[in-house]
């Protein structure tokens, strides 16, 4: 059974601090993404990195792969109270996935101004 | 496109009742699935479609049934509800391979569910 460890669970900073939110497993993906939600709404997708050892930026948002596939980190620069939310990780399987993702239990950010 | 849309909101039911969640897409995409989601647990997958016609059990599919007779819509049939079935559930699309060559989902608002 494929699982994705996120860490940490809860994360509660101030107004321009930095952060890093862990996404882990023991299985390879083929694919890695990285959802928003915020209360009361469905997940918004904010990448997908697929080559291992990618980078990608999005503003103040980094994203990376892991070089063996198996795992992700999304680092937040100078945090804003709007990044406030849920931040879901989903690794999605190799041949015959079908679009089956496997979601983290997610990192819960708490920005206060 | 209004995307992924999601009826009801919110409901209520007794233990034994049933109900249906409806759940649709207006960009043609033929992968859709649902999912449900309890505190702390993230996402769980019921059940998904890889297209009309076709539907296929996910991680937790005891007490569901869906359908899939159209591309646009894939209803989510609750049977016999259950306390445990009390959760949020989610209704998400895809096309096969987007720009990133992978399965990006496009998900609706939710159904909060709670049965009493």
């Amino acid at each position: 059974t494929q699982l994705l460890e996120q860490s940490p669970q809860f994360l509660s900073i101030q107004e321009g601090e930095n952060l890093t939110v862990y996404c882990n497993s023991s299985s390879v993906f083929s694919s890695l993404q990285w959802y928003r939600q915020e209360p009361g709404e469905g997940p918004v997708l904010l990448v997908t990195v697929v080559t291992g050892g990618e980078v990608k930026k999005l503003k103040r948002l980094t994203f990376q792969f892991g070089d063996a596939r198996k795992d992700s980190s999304l680092h937040i620069t100078a945090a804003q109270p709007g990044d406030t939310g849920l931040y879901l990780c989903a690794g999605e399987g190799y041949g015959g996935s079908q679009g089956n993702l496997i979601f983290g239990k997610g990192t819960k950010l708490s920005v206060k101004p | 496109n209004a995307g992924v849309t999601q009826t009801p909101k919110f409901r209520i039911l007794k233990i034994g009742q049933s109900m249906t969640l409806q759940c649709a897409q207006d960009m043609n995409h033929n992968y859709m699935y649902w999912y449900r989601q309890d505190p702390g647990m993230g996402l769980k997958l019921i059940y998904y479609s890889v297209g009309a016609g076709i539907t296929d059990k996910g991680e937790v599919p005891n007490g569901y049934n869906v359908s899939r007779s159209t591309t646009e819509d894939f209803p989510l049939r609750l049977e016999l509800a259950a306390p445990s079935q009390t959760s949020v559930y989610f209704c998400a699309s895809s096309y096969s391979k987007g720009t990133s060559n992978s399965y990006e989902q496009y998900f609706g608002p939710g159904t909060r569910l709670t049965v009493t």
